[in-house]
């Protein structure tokens, strides 16, 4: 079985903040990927990053950098200097190359305001 | 780059009408969709993935009389919610796995809406 734990349910941030969201993440499969998505008000999925297990580099685009951690099974988001645009449900997610299908965390709602 | 689409996106509906969604994958072919189902400030819930050609797999407490998939194409799947009531009122969201490169693509989602 497979789980993600976003333990931080909401989040409250002012603009120009760096804000970390966290993720956890269990799996017996040594092949996965992970995922961050946002969710808007609007509904639609948007896609922010995608790691494979293999790749255990970190990665920065723009204000947004990931940090993943094999060994404390860990895939963190920081969004720095936060906008009021960034504010909506963050969800990490965990795809089972085996199984073949997703597993979302319960996601986090971030507040940016002004 | 790949785009899912969805449709409608939104729908209302009678208690005890049938509802159908479609999801097309636009430009790139399909073997696995999948079927989510998002209730308010909720996460994404897992209902169903289906092969394009074959029966689709549920998961464990979805019922597969009611929410009836099929995946007639490598680009086309449709959920039918049957005899819909109000608590079947929920966001829909679909995505499709391309077959070639084996990315997961999102749609909009449809939400539905069950008077």
């Amino acid at each position: 079985a497979q789980k993600v734990t976003q333990a931080q349910t909401e989040i409250s941030v002012v603009e120009k903040e760096d804000v970390t969201l966290d993720c956890v993440y269990e799996t017996r499969d040594t092949t996965y990927y992970l995922f961050w998505y946002k969710q808007p008000p609007s509904g639609e999925l948007v896609f922010l990053i995608r790691r494979n297990s293999f790749d255990e580099q970190n990665e920065i685009s723009g204000r947004y950098s990931w940090n993943f951690q094999k060994s404390t099974s860990s895939f963190n988001f920081t969004i720095t200097a936060s906008q009021v645009v960034d504010s909506a449900v963050y969800f990490c997610a965990l795809f089972n190359t085996n199984a073949g299908k997703s597993t979302f965390g319960d996601g986090t709602t971030l507040t940016v305001k002004p | 780059g790949a785009v899912v689409s969805q449709h409608p996106s939104w729908v209302i509906c009678k208690s005890g009408t049938s509802v159908k969604i479609e999801c097309r994958s636009l430009d790139f072919q399909a073997t696995t969709m999948f079927w989510y189902r998002q209730f308010p400030k909720q996460s994404l819930m897992l209902m169903a993935t289906s092969n394009e050609g074959s029966k689709a797999t549920y998961e464990q407490g979805v019922e597969k009389d009611k929410f009836l998939i099929n995946h007639a194409s490598l680009t086309l799947s449709t959920l039918t919610v049957t005899s819909a009531h109000p608590e079947d009122s929920s966001f829909y969201i679909c995505s499709a796995r391309d077959r070639l490169v084996g990315e997961q693509y999102f749609g909009p989602g449809t939400r539905l809406t069950v008077t």
